[in-house]
């Protein structure tokens, strides 16, 4: 079945340590891929975005996601964290036969240690 | 650029009533927008895709009597939740996508509408 699977529901690490959030789709097309970060009571934020290229995609805030193909993975990252980043995180797909549909994962919510 | 709006961004309201939420694309034109909903801790939920001039297409499980979408022009979507009672108290968040080829594969979204019914 198609899908997005953000495996881990809640990651917390210490302010200054390194992030990796892990996003895995199901689909037999690569779909366009996203993260998006939502802070509690707003919106969402868009991170980053894969279209196609370059499998390194950097985004704002210091966030940046490897597409792998052979893994069907497209995994968040950043160097080093801080207490504002803070918040949920979700990965999402556009299948190419969708009409622009987007499927999100579950969501993962990060806590930040002092 | 590609700004999208939400009004109101909370509202309360008695069981019974109706509630309007509005979304608008800022500064491009959409001829297809989306409505999502949000329970606290969940992800989001698409309930409708809403398109310029035609009838909403509703997900499944989703009362189109009870969530009434109106997309009358390219940059203005609306939802009426209509006979709100407390179990429609959710966060409500729509999104965009830019007309033509190019911006069909990416949504901007709204800052979302906490609706809470008493």
């Amino acid at each position: 079945a198609q899908s997005v699977t953000q495996p881990d529901i809640h990651i917390t690490v210490s302010e200054g340590a390194s992030l990796e959030l892990r996003c895995n789709y199901s689909y037999g097309a690569t779909p366009y891929l996203f993260w998006y970060v939502q802070s509690p009571g707003q919106g969402l934020q868009l991170l980053l975005k894969y279209f196609s290229g370059d499998t390194l995609v950097q985004g704002i805030k210091g966030f940046e996601a490897e597409f792998k193909r052979s893994q069907s993975s497209f995994n968040l990252r950043k160097p080093s964290v801080h207490w504002s980043d803070a918040a949920e995180y979700f990965c999402a797909v556009v299948p190419k036969s969708s009409a622009s549909k987007i499927i999100f994962g579950s969501g993962t919510r990060l806590s930040i240690r002092p | 650029g590609a700004v999208v709006s939400q009004h109101p961004s909370r509202v309360i309201c008695k069981s019974g009533t109706s509630v309007k939420i509005e979304c608008r694309s800022l500064d491009f034109q959409a001829t297809t927008m989306f409505w999502y909903r949000q329970f606290p801790k969940q992800s989001l939920m698409l309930m409708a895709t809403s398109n310029e001039g035609s009838k909403a297409t509703y997900e499944q499980g989703v009362e189109k009597d009870k969530f009434l979408i109106n997309h009358a022009s390219l940059t203005l979507s609306t939802l009426t939740v209509t006979s709100a009672h407390p179990e429609d108290s959710s966060f409500y968040i729509c999104s965009a996508t830019p007309s033509g080829l190019a911006g069909g594969r990416e949504q901007f979204f709204g800052p979302g509408t906490r609706l809470t019914v008493l």
